[in-house]
């Protein structure tokens, strides 16, 4: 069974500093890996996603991820933080060649951002 | 496309109660999840939805818990004779066939007191 693992579960910066957030992933092949923001009381926003093909990944909002497949990680940055970005973030891998295309969800990582 | 609704936002229940949550979907989606949240965690599988068939449950959709998606259009979740332990938000979210990376909506946080 897949499983993440988001060793932060705070983390704060200043506006307009770079910003990565931590995300490791168990699976057995490929697995397809996604990056989701919360606001408080909300549902899930999906920031990036990455199937195959280039380890890099840009997503909205001025996010990317990078895969490394040696580390077991899939690591989202920001190179300058807003204070709009002030959220929780989850990381998730969901099994390829999963009829279901269920996810499994890290436990978060709760970003604050001082102004 | 006015994204996935879920009705109501907010439920405070006496224990032992019974409480119904509905989803309805992006229209065109024939896919539709239910994944529990508790305070501090990450989204939990529920069950999952193809059209109104119901594919999958996970272990922790316990005999109290029912989802039913009768048109293949809306769902709802019923939650019979609540204990304490269904505090959560319940998120709905709904995608393709073969399709990653779901919608999902803004939940129902339900509180048992």
């Amino acid at each position: 069974a897949q499983s993440v693992t988001q060793p932060d579960i705070h983390i704060t910066v200043s506006e307009g500093a770079s910003l990565e957030l931590r995300c490791n992933y168990s699976y057995g092949a490929t697995p397809y890996l996604f990056w989701y923001v919360q606001s408080p009381g909300q549902g899930l926003q999906l920031l990036l996603k990455y199937f195959s093909g280039d380890t890099l990944v840009q997503g909205i909002k001025g996010f990317e991820a990078e895969f490394k497949r040696s580390q077991s990680s899939f690591n989202l940055r920001k190179p300058s933080v807003h204070w709009s970005d002030a959220a929780e973030y989850f990381c998730a891998v969901g099994a390829s060649g999963n009829a279901g295309n269920m996810l499994t969800f890290g436990g978060g990582t709760r970003l604050m951002v001082k102004p | 496309d006015t994204g996935v609704s879920q009705d109501p936002r907010h439920k405070i229940t006496k224990r032992g109660q019974n409480v119904t949550f509905r989803c309805d979907p992006i229209s065109e989606h024939n896919r539709l999840y239910w994944y529990r949240q508790t305070l501090g965690q990450g989204p939990e599988f529920l069950t999952y939805f193809q059209n109104e068939a119901q594919l999958e449950k996970s272990r922790l959709l316990s005999d109290r818990f029912s989802a039913e998606r009768p048109k293949g259009s809306f769902s709802t979740l019923e939650i019979q004779r609540t204990e304490q332990g269904d505090s959560a938000m319940y998120l709905c979210a709904s995608t393709f066939v073969g399709a990653y990376g779901y919608t999902f909506g803004s939940g129902t946080r339900l509180t048992v007191v």
